[in-house]
């Protein structure tokens, strides 16, 4: 069965550094998505992507933030320069857009900022 | 408003009883989607079970359950015949439509932490 995968699987880095997290969406998708969950909080969205471009975006997505489906398979998140407040489990999502029942989640990716 | 609201942080229940997480959630539009997660120590997001606004029945998947009352816009969650491994965080999230009418990103709930007893 197709999967959403991520990679890494954690991630450390320093305060200030730049971070890119790593998604494959599967492969007839259309809509991507990226979501953020701090440790013990519920899951929050923060970027949706179609089309090439985003399509919607939280508050929370700033300009820290930022998102690239370079190669027509793989779709990155971008931390430009990371806080502390950053740490979180972020997760990658794909559907195929046709049923509104479906939403894929990778394994997410856990970030550490020290 | 919150357009979630899971209102039991923490649940026990005995192994091999049913228990219920409760869900409410707050939209204006007709056409939604509610989705049911669960969320193991290791951290991965497992679907468990899927309830459409327009869906006459509720929906049903194994062990799991949607006791769907759109009046009241609740969505709770039946467990039947706790198993140990059922031991999780549970999240309850909706899906609403676009201004294009297009399938949008997921709200989730704060979450509730179900423990199951031996």
């Amino acid at each position: 069965e197709p999967e959403v995968t991520q990679t890494p699987s954690h991630q450390v880095t320093q305060m200030g550094q730049e971070v890119i997290l790593r998604c494959v969406p599967i492969s007839n998708h259309l809509y991507f998505y990226w979501y953020r969950q701090i440790l013990g909080q519920k899951v929050e969205f923060l970027v949706s992507f179609y089309n090439n471009e985003i399509s919607e975006k939280s508050e929370i997505f700033d300009d820290q933030f930022s998102v690239e489906r370079p190669d027509g398979s793989n779709f990155t998140l971008k931390i430009r320069s990371t806080k502390l407040e950053d740490s979180a489990m972020y997760f990658c999502a794909s559907i195929s857009g046709r049923g509104y029942n479906e939403q894929f989640f990778g394994p997410g990716t856990r970030l550490t900022v020290l | 408003a919150q357009k979630i609201t899971q209102t039991q942080p923490g649940m026990f229940v005995q192994e091999k009883e049913a228990v219920t997480l409760d869900c409410t959630y707050d939209t204006s539009d007709p056409s939604y989607g509610l989705f049911w997660y669960k969320q193991p120590s290791s951290g991965e997001m497992i679907f468990l079970i899927y309830q459409g606004s327009y869906d006459q029945q509720n929906a049903t998947e194994g062990r799991y359950s949607l006791n769907f009352q759109k009046a009241r816009k609740s969505a709770n969650l039946v467990i039947s015949a706790s198993q140990l491994g059922d031991s999780a965080m549970y999240f309850c999230a909706m899906r609403e439509p676009n201004l294009s009418g297009s399938a949008r990103q997921l709200t989730f709930g704060s979450g509730t932490q179900l423990t199951v007893l031996p």
